[in-house]
């Protein structure tokens, strides 16, 4: 079985401050891990995704996302956030189950930034 | 090269009709995957089409029912519709179906309302 938790629905930054958007995975096989961003009306563009090889991930706009095993954990962090950074974001683990990917979605996280 | 192209982009329809949406996959993509998102959640995975076959299903009732063609584009067949279905359902595509670092290609989604 497999889960994603996205500890906060809602952040709320000023622009030019760090980001951190925080997801906790379970899954009972090496998962892969992805982060989705979604814009208004528009569809889901991955940002950056986690294979196995280097644990520090660096994606599109800046972003990047460090997988901890220990900690089960594959936050997503920003230095400084940007007006056209508002969006809702997705935290994704993907791991083979009966022989195909099965993903599993976390609730999201809704990013909110004041100018 | 196009990438996930889904029809119609907006649909609406009455309790107990059905309903076909449609999607092309990414070019060189042979399996594709549909997901429920209703508003403020996040992609309910429905089932996934490899050669033509549903391999995977998620917690969806026998109503959502899905096809692949030769071409590898896909149509998500939903019966009897009820209020509840009324959500943002989206197309994803990937190159193989089995691989657990595989990224999703999602399209733009279908905007399906139920009244």
């Amino acid at each position: 079985a497999q889960s994603v938790t996205q500890l906060d629905s809602h952040v709320s930054v000023s622009e030019g401050t760090p980001v951190l958007l925080r997801c906790n995975y379970s899954s009972s096989y090496s998962p892969s891990l992805f982060w989705y961003v979604q814009h208004p009306n528009k569809g889901l563009q991955l940002l950056l995704k986690y294979t196995s090889a280097a644990t520090l991930v660096k994606g599109i706009n800046g972003f990047e996302a460090e997988f901890k095993k220990s900690e089960t954990s594959f936050h997503l962090t920003k230095p400084s956030a940007h007006m056209s950074d508002a969006a809702e974001y997705f935290c994704v683990v993907s791991a083979v189950s009966g022989g195909y990917q099965k993903v599993t979605f976390g609730t999201g996280t809704k990013l909110q930034v004041i100018p | 090269d196009a990438g996930v192209t889904q029809s119609p982009t907006h649909l609406i329809k009455t309790r107990g009709q059905q309903v076909t949406l449609r999607c092309s996959p990414k070019s060189g993509h042979d399996t594709v995957s549909w997901y429920q998102q209703a508003l403020g959640q996040g992609p309910q995975f429905i089932f996934q089409y490899y050669e033509e076959e549903e391999r995977q299903r998620g917690n969806f009732p026998d109503r959502f029912s899905g096809h692949q063609f030769p071409n590898y584009s896909s149509e998500l067949n939903v019966n009897a519709l009820l209020l509840g279905d009324s959500a943002l359902y989206l197309c994803a595509s990937s190159p193989s179906p089995g691989l657990v670092r595989e990224t999703q290609y999602f399209g733009p989604g279908t905007r399906l309302l139920v009244l």
